[in-house]
């Protein structure tokens, strides 16, 4: 069983550039998640999508927007780079609604 | 809103000592808990869960219970090992409109030393 792989594992970047992470999902998962988790700080739900549909979104802004494909893959693209955008983005998948999310091991993104 | 409240760390202890790393919530009707693990440069995996009031999850000689009247989930373990040196975190499951979100702790790091 394949787990929840994440590219790239290190990002840096400069402020107001566009970044785009990527993901794929645990085999026999449908429904993807992603979350920023700051340094030293819990996973802060981003965005949630399920059959290619954004399900549910958490306090952040539009400049954070994804994409599931067909294969449940999924994609989180940031624009317009903040300072404090820096932190690692960790995606998460799950089979259906409220069963235990399997976590990828995130990308660390930098903004400078 | 629901949220979750951890104790602060780092908790550092001794190998084989008596771990309590303490959870509180708050939230509307009783959501699913549970503690998740993050060793480092990992993403977190699933540690235990409970669904319901009373339940106890357990896992890998750690356990929990969901206690309803304290609304606390403590995770306990009675002799820890120096590759039990992780961040755990505590959450709980939100459901709005069929969308499932978890909301964690801040974290506490647990060192333990040989």
């Amino acid at each position: 069983e394949t787990g929840v792989t994440q590219s790239p594992t290190h990002l840096i970047k400069t402020r107001g550039q566009q970044v785009t992470l990527r993901c794929s999902s645990q085999s026999g998962h449908n429904t993807v998640s992603w979350y920023q988790q700051a340094l030293g700080q819990g996973p802060q739900f981003i965005f949630q999508y399920y059959r290619e549909e954004e399900n549910g979104r958490g306090n952040f802004p539009p400049r954070f927007s994804g994409l599931q494909f067909p294969n449940y893959s999924s994609e989180l693209n940031v624009n317009a780079l903040e300072l404090d955008d820096s932190a690692l983005y960790l995606c998460a998948s799950n089979r259906n609604g409220d069963s235990p999310l399997h976590f990828g091991n995130g990308t660390r993104l930098t903004v400078t | 809103g629901n949220s979750v409240t951890q104790m602060e760390g780092p908790v550092t202890l001794s190998e084989e000592a008596f771990l309590t790393i303490n959870c509180t919530y708050t939230a509307t009707g009783y959501p699913s808990l549970f503690w998740y693990v993050q060793y480092p440069g990992e993403g977190l995996q699933l540690l235990l869960k409970a669904t319901k009031a009373d339940d106890k999850g357990s896992n890998k000689g750690f356990e929990a219970t969901y206690r309803k009247e304290t609304t606390s989930f403590h995770l306990e373990k009675g002799s820890v090992q120096v590759s039990d040196s992780a961040v755990y975190f505590c959450a709980l499951i939100e459901a709005t409109s069929g969308t499932y979100k978890y909301i964690f702790g801040t974290g506490t790091r647990l060192k333990v030393l040989a």
